[in-house]
This record gives C-alpha cells, sequence and structure tokens, in this order.
C-alpha cells in the first residue's frame, strides 16, 4: 500500500539555522508529493508540492525537490525563523486512485530565537 | 479562495452528550469532504469520505454509528459525535475537494478544526 515515512521529532533549532525535514514514501504508481504545515490550533495548509520526477516546489523560503530514484521529498529552508514554528507534514496522493491524503505522522519543529 | 469553514472552533460538553460539527466550502462546491481526528503527538487519522447526496465511506475501526456523517449539500458536511465520552475528546478537522473547479489546483482544502472536549 502507498505510505510515508517521515522524520520523527520534536526538532528544536535558533533562528537563522539551517532545516531539513526528511520524507521517504512508497506507492504504487506516480504519486503527487505535499508538504503541509499546521500552526498551533488550527488546520492544515498546503506549503509546497510536486506532481511529477524532479520537480521542485518552493514556497516562504522552503523547498523540497521529488526524488523518483530515492523515494523522498525532503523539506529543507536555508535560515528558519520563530514564526516558522509548527508542525510539518508529508503527503502523497495517487494519480488516478483514491482521492485519499496519505500523510505522514508530523514533525513538530520548534524555532527559538 | 479556497475557504472551508468549519463550525465550532471550540466545543465542551457533558459525557453522554451529542456534537455536531459543521463543515463548510464557503467558495466553491465540494462532491468530496473529508473527516479527520487529530491525536496526541499531532497524528492525522482519517475517519471517513463524505460523499454529497450518498452514504460515507468510514474507515476500518472507525464507528459509523458514533460517528454519523451528512453531507446533504454540495457546500456542507457534518460530523455528529453520539454519545460523546472523554475518550472522544480530541481535535477534528475537516477537509473539502474541489473537483475540477479553480481550486482544484489542491487535492483538498482543510478547515481550521474543531477541539471538542467531553467532561
Amino acid at each position: 500500500g502507498n505510505s510515508v515515512t517521515q522524520m520523527e521529532g520534536p526538532v528544536t533549532l535558533s533562528e537563522e539555522a539551517f532545516l531539513t525535514i526528511n520524507c521517504t514514501y512508497t506507492a504504487t504508481g506516480y504519486p503527487s508529493l505535499f508538504w503541509y504545515v499546521q500552526y498551533p490550533g488550527e488546520g492544515l495548509q498546503l506549503l509546497l508540492k510536486a506532481t511529477k520526477a524532479d520537480d521542485k516546489g518552493s514556497n516562504k523560503g522552503f523547498e523540497a525537490t521529488y526524488r523518483k530514484e530515492t523515494t523522498s521529498f525532503h523539506l529543507e529552508k536555508g535560515s528558519v525563523q520563530v514564526s516558522d514554528s509548527a508542525v510539518y507534514f508529508c503527503a502523497l496522493i495517487t494519480q488516478g486512485g483514491s482521492e485519499k491524503l496519505v500523510f505522514g505522522k508530523g514533525t513538530k519543529l520548534t524555532v527559538n530565537p | 479562495g479556497a475557504v472551508v469553514s468549519q463550525h465550532p472552533s471550540w466545543v465542551i460538553c457533558k459525557s453522554g452528550t451529542s456534537v455536531k460539527i459543521e463543515c463548510r466550502s464557503l467558495d466553491f462546491q465540494a462532491t468530496t469532504m473529508f473527516w479527520y481526528r487529530q491525536f496526541p503527538k499531532q497524528s492525522l487519522m482519517l475517519m471517513a469520505t463524505s460523499n454529497e447526496g450518498s452514504k460515507a465511506t468510514y474507515e476500518q475501526g472507525v464507528e459509523k454509528d458514533k460517528f454519523l456523517i451528512n453531507h446533504a449539500s454540495l457546500t456542507l458536511s457534518t460530523l455528529t459525535v453520539t454519545s460523546a465520552h472523554p475518550e472522544d475528546s480530541s481535535f477534528y478537522i475537516c477537509s473539502a475537494r474541489d473537483s475540477g473547479g479553480v481550486y482544484s489546483n489542491q487535492p483538498q482544502h482543510f478547515g481550521d478544526g474543531t477541539r471538542l472536549s467531553i467532561l
């Protein structure tokens, strides 16, 4: 079946540090990949996405590249801010299959001033 | 655009009562909506897929008589937690899918969640 594995947190960084949150996936067919962000007490917001191999999604300084050969979609940001403190979810959806998003377990990021 | 409104955002009630949570797509029509439950340490669990005009499809292990879902229109789905008990306390999140519309570039648009506390 389809699944997403992302690094367990929590992750604690100082402001301006480099961020990497690892995400790997298992899927039948050719999935689209997503990163969602959840700020405290809120629902999920789409952060970025990639729909095919070698695509790079980017938004608000965050980036992730769809690597088919390593089945990975790692999230990176060069310089984190306190306002980036949130829970980050990696997710996939398969093309032409179920409409369901398959989520990883989430990684909580705390950025300290 | 693509606003999904969830109401209430927070509810506290006594054990044994039923609680209804509404999920509305404000600027698009959603033939499909989803209900999630979020556990401590942030893990998300899909509870059911709600289809307009038909019965919801529940995930394995979710009690359909406990968690009643009604998707009576293209913009509204409701989740009713019947005879709620403290173990039902959780954060419930809905999402909506815009099939083929202007907001179909994302698979689902999420509401802000409902914090349910059963005393």
